[in-house]
């Protein structure tokens, strides 16, 4: 079945770095897109970015440009999120999910979040 | 970016119950939208793609309708499983945006 697992929780001070790793399962781990969406406490979904681990092409939102890098190694089936120069407004849950679809897309599978509180 | 606009925001409703949510794009998606249902604590859960398929395994008193700019999700009798948030998302551009989020309570 297919799975996405995430790694735990992380608590930094502002100004550092965190990366968040992916790790698939249960499918063909280079053919499918992964997505980042991070939550806020208590608020809604927002979009970070893609990876597509067959080309190793990505996208990230405007927003995060130049903060945010997504990698992979096709050796593992894993996606690693990296987010720099944190700020408290970074505290948030973040999720992968895998996405599917032809033509009309969505995220079928979801890693279960990983918290990231930023602190000082 | 297109934004996405839900309403109501939160509703209450009972077991049994009819529930509808409304969500709008900034601007024609055609039938690039999805919604998801979210429990506190949990990732989202996938539900409805193409406007109006469902996803396999959810159950058939969930459905969804629209195209363009306006959808809905009815739920055709509520459950105690289906007191949740739900979101709608786009897929017609990146970034996929997603809306903010309508809130099942119960009543």
């Amino acid at each position: 079945q297919v799975q996405l697992v995430q790694s735990g929780a992380e608590v930094k001070k502002p100004g550092a770095s965190v990366k968040v790793s992916c790790k698939a399962s249960g499918y063909t781990f280079a053919t499918y897109y992964i997505d980042w969406v991070r939550q806020a406490p208590g608020q809604g979904l927002e979009w970070m970015g893609v990876i597509y681990p067959l080309g190793d092409t990505t996208s990230y939102a405007q927003k995060f440009q130049g903060r945010l890098t997504l990698t992979r190694d096709t050796s593992t089936s894993t996606v690693y999120m990296e987010l720099n120069s944190l700020r408290s407004e970074d505290t948030a849950v973040y999720f992968c999910a895998r996405r599917s679809g032809s033509g009309y897309y969505y995220f079928d599978y979801w890693g279960q979040g990983t918290l990231v509180t930023v602190s000082s | 970016d297109i934004q996405m606009t839900q309403s109501p925001s939160s509703l209450s409703a009972s077991i049994g119950d009819r529930v509808t949510i409304t969500c709008r794009a900034s601007q024609g998606i055609s039938r690039y939208l999805n919604w998801y249902q979210q429990k506190p604590g949990k990732a989202p859960k996938f539900l409805i793609f193409d406007a109006s398929s469902l996803q396999s395994g959810v159950p058939s008193r969930f459905s969804g309708s629209g195209t363009g700019t306006d959808f809905t999700l009815t739920i055709s009798s509520l459950q105690p499983e289906d007191f949740a948030t739900y979101y709608c998302q786009q897929s017609y551009n990146s970034p996929y945006t997603f809306g903010p989020g309508t809130k099942v309570d119960v009543k």
